[in-house]
This record gives C-alpha cells, structure tokens and sequence, in this order.
C-alpha cells in the first residue's frame, strides 16, 4: 500500500518569506507527527496530531511555526517569516497506536527546506 | 526532559568487521526502537524491543534492551557496505506522552569494501 508522502521534496526560499509543507500519511493512520532533522543529525520533535484530541505543539520552536490537520488525515506544517536557521529536512510519520506493535513510526521521505 | 544519549557519533570500518551502537538514558522506556535512514529517504524501523534484557535478531543485526529498560545496543557482525547508513534509537516513554518518541543523535555508519 502507499505509504507517507510529503511535498514538495526540496523548497527554497528567501528568509522573511512563509512556506507550507505538507504530509500525506498512510490511510487509517490516526496518529501524525513532524520532525526536524539537521544534516546527519537526529530528529527533533515539533508536533503530534492523535485523532480528534488538541495536538502536542510541545516541540514547536517558536510562534513562527504552526501545523493542522484537516479531516484527521492531510497535514501542513506552516512556517512564518522564515530564518535561515530554519534550513533543515522536515520529516512527517504517521502510526496508529494501540494497534499491533508499539507505535512504530512509518516516515515520509521529507522536505529538504534551504532559506537563502 | 528525556534525553537519550547515543555513541558513537561516526564510526567507519572496514567491510567483515563488528561494531556496537549504544544508547543510553537516565530515564526508563516503555519500548526502544532502532530506525536506519539512508540520504534523501526517512528513517525505516529496524525493531521494537519491549522486555527489560530483551534481545532481538534480526539476521547480522542484534538488539538489546537493557534490564532496566533505561539503555539498548545494536550489534552489527561482519558488516556490508550495505550496512552504511544513518542508525536512530528512540525511545517510547509510554503513559501520557505514549505517542512521543525521542531520538537519539544517531551514528553514521560508513562501511568500507
């Protein structure tokens, strides 16, 4: 079956500017996630959607950056007046928690996002 | 804050050698999972370790739990160029924050032919 999307794959743009990053998960996930990754680095956690409760925004950097999900399944990751230090690989997961296993996490491809 | 303190950072060997990642907390987990991410591609799961002293094969590949469920390892035996990649502990703290993982720096992998 498909599985995370994520688009676009690479954005540029120039600071000061808004970018939209968005994330397709694998259908009847409930749980959906974004991350921030540096180049070779680990991931740092930003927001987490579990069905119809208020997200977990506890990673969010700064009021810059803010996310929905709409109809429990599309989400897109805002970020406002964009800094260069925002320059990083934005990765989307979604599980479905509770199910079989121990939430594993299946990860989109992520958005490599480069502010000049 | 958990944390989860993982080493080492870079490690490069030559092809037929062994290696371990460690990763290491001062706080207890629910489940540990191990992701390896390749350039370009998001990480993929590897395997969920769950029991304290668990330990888990997964061909070249073993993976330990710690007793206390605070700290886990990745054995790899006679390494492959395949091999190479970005490896990821995460760990599940379970309860309230069930749907949080947090991830370890990672440990780039380069295996040398």
């Amino acid at each position: 079956g498909a599985g995370v999307s994520q688009s676009p794959s690479n954005k540029v743009t120039e600071k000061g500017k808004d970018v939209e990053l968005r994330c397709d998960p694998i259908s009847g996930h409930t749980a959906l996630y974004w991350y921030r990754q540096s180049l070779g680095q680990g991931l740092e956690f930003l927001i987490y959607f579990q069905g119809n409760s208020a997200p977990d925004k506890s990673g969010l950097p700064s009021d810059r950056f803010s996310a929905e999900r709409t109809g429990g399944s599309v989400s897109t990751l805002t970020i406002q007046r964009t800094q260069q230090e925002d320059s990083a690989v934005y990765l989307c997961a979604s599980s479905s928690p509770g199910g079989l296993g121990y939430n594993e996490q299946f990860f989109g491809p992520g958005t490599r996002l480069t502010v000049l | 804050t958990q944390l989860l303190e993982q080493s080492p950072q870079f490690l490069s060997i030559q092809e037929g050698e062994n290696l371990t990642v460690y990763c290491n907390s001062s706080s207890v987990f629910s489940s540990l999972q191990w992701y390896r991410q390749e350039p370009g591609e998001g990480p993929v799961l590897l395997v969920t370790v769950v029991t304290g002293g668990e330990v888990k094969k997964l061909k070249r590949l073993t993976f330990q739990f710690g007793d206390a469920r605070k700290d886990s390892s990745l054995h790899i035996t006679a390494a492959q160029p395949g091999d190479t990649g970005l490896y990821l502990c995460a760990g599940n703290a379970g309860g309230t924050s069930y749907g949080k993982l947090t991830f370890g720096q990672g440990t780039i992998l380069t295996v040398h032919p």
